[in-house]
């Protein structure tokens, strides 16, 4: 079993949609959480921090379910610039980011 | 401009041939790390670096070598490469305090081995 197990897509959206990406991590003793993105052969570029409360960043919001391990990331009103790959990444404790093999959005006109 | 520079970006070499990707950050990081990425792996750390002259392997370090003399460099050694060495490579760059603080890729380096 992987450690960060993403669904790999391509999630394929109109504009304006709302979609969501689940992540699972099977290390309970996992510390930090974060979703990064990925343009096509483009280096990766943190998005956000994920925190236990959850947090939003505009029409971005990232909730974390220790208990279940899963973190999820919320696009609200997708745009064709949000096209690309998500990362979900997870810090261990020996502070080794972990990263599951992304999810792909496309977001159609 | 806070940056991690890699270079070369692109390499075609053949198998069993020394070559040196490069890796440089002007944020004066303390802990830098290469990974390598494959379709349907994600990222797989090869080794990682907290401080000068402190190295350590990553998951997948079979092939590889590298070193820190300087804070800034932290250059991959591939010493004979062989053809599952084909990849893209990234090398990334963070301060000491992880969970707060991001981390910083390179560009990248699309190596092929023949």
């Amino acid at each position: 079993r992987k450690e960060v197990e993403q669904d790999p897509g391509p999630f394929n959206v109109p504009e304006g949609a709302t979609v969501a990406f689940n992540c699972t991590y099977s290390n309970s003793a996992s510390q930090s959480f974060f979703w990064y993105r990925q343009d096509c052969r483009k280096e990766p570029k943190l998005l956000m921090s994920v925190y236990s409360s959850g947090n939003e960043d505009g029409r971005f919001t990232a909730q974390l379910n220790r208990a279940s391990q899963y973190i999820s990331l919320l696009i609200r009103d997708s745009k064709l610039s949000d096209s690309a790959t998500y990362l979900c990444v997870v810090m261990d404790s020996s502070y080794k980011l972990i990263f599951g093999s992304g999810t792909r959005l496309l977001v159609r006109p | 401009e806070a940056q991690v520079t890699q270079n070369p970006r692109y390499l075609i070499t053949v198998t069993g041939k020394k070559l040196t990707v490069t890796c440089s950050q002007n944020m004066n990081h303390e802990y830098m790390s290469w990974y390598r990425q494959d379709p349907g792996l994600g990222l797989r750390q090869i080794y990682y670096s907290m401080n000068v002259e402190v190295t350590d392997k990553g998951d997948v370090p079979e092939g590889y070598k590298v070193s820190r003399k300087e804070k800034r460099n932290f250059p991959l050694i591939l010493e004979s490469p062989s053809p599952n060495q084909t990849s893209l490579y990234f090398c990334a760059s963070s301060s000491r305090e992880f969970s707060t603080d991001t981390q910083y890729f390179g560009p990248g380096t699309r190596l092929t081995v023949l």
